[in-house]
């Protein structure tokens, strides 16, 4: 049982450039999840989806795309990518219930670097 | 809306005392709460959760953790700490209606020989 899987692991791109993220999770979680994770700052979220087809915006959206076209994966896009975007990435996913009440799975991380 | 505050960014114990990591919350009604772990390089792993019931709750690897409505806290426990317990831990805290979690900004526990 894999559970969260995300590709790539490490990444480098140039400013300008633009790469997708993929998460995908075996578990047939509803809720899925995309996270940036920066020194100090804990855990911030950038978007979320409560099932196929659906996504919505989290606390710092702003230069990324998400789509969820099939349950079981969750995709993060940079369409130009910025050094503010520098970070770790982490995706999450839930069976979803009521809300927010159950705990959230995650993967190991997808570390990229923006020169 | 909801928020975290753990309000020890490092925390230093010696191996085989006891450890309390801090949290606070602030939401209005019961809030669903979770303590995460994280070591180096990973993504973070669930020690323990509380909905409803027994405020006392036991979790993974000998962590509890106590919910104290009268001070919005959750503050994770163990009674003796081991070198491998060293990593990043992570409070978050989930309502009823909401379909995410907020975390707080996590407490890094250093383990000395």
């Amino acid at each position: 049982n894999a559970g969260v899987t995300q590709t790539p692991k490490f990444r480098v791109l140039k400013t300008g450039q633009s790469m997708t993220l993929l998460c995908a999770q075996d578990m047939n979680h509803e809720y899925m999840y995309w996270y940036r994770q920066d020194p100090g700052m804990g855990l911030r979220l950038i978007h979320y989806s409560v099932g196929e087809g659906t996504t919505a915006k989290g606390e710092v959206p702003d230069g990324y795309n998400v789509s969820r076209l099939k349950k079981q994966n969750f995709l993060l896009g940079l369409e130009s990518a910025a050094p503010s975007q520098t970070s770790v990435y982490f995706c999450a996913s839930s069976y979803g219930g009521t809300g927010a009440d159950q705990p959230q799975h995650f993967g190991d991380g997808t570390r990229l670097s923006i020169l | 809306a909801q928020s975290v505050t753990q309000p020890d960014i490092h925390i230093t114990v010696s191996e085989g005392a006891s450890l309390e990591l801090r949290c606070n919350y602030s939401y209005g009604a019961t809030p669903y709460l979770f303590w995460y772990v994280q070591s180096p390089g990973q993504g973070l792993q669930l020690l323990l959760k509380y909905f409803s019931g027994d405020t006392l709750v036991q979790g993974i690897k000998g962590f509890e953790a106590e919910f104290k409505r009268s001070q919005s806290s959750f503050n994770l426990r163990k009674p003796s700490v081991h070198w491998s317990d060293a990593a990043e831990y992570f409070c978050a805290v989930g309502a009823a209606g909401y379909s995410t979690l907020t975390f707080g900004k996590g407490t890094m526990l250093l383990v000395s020989p």
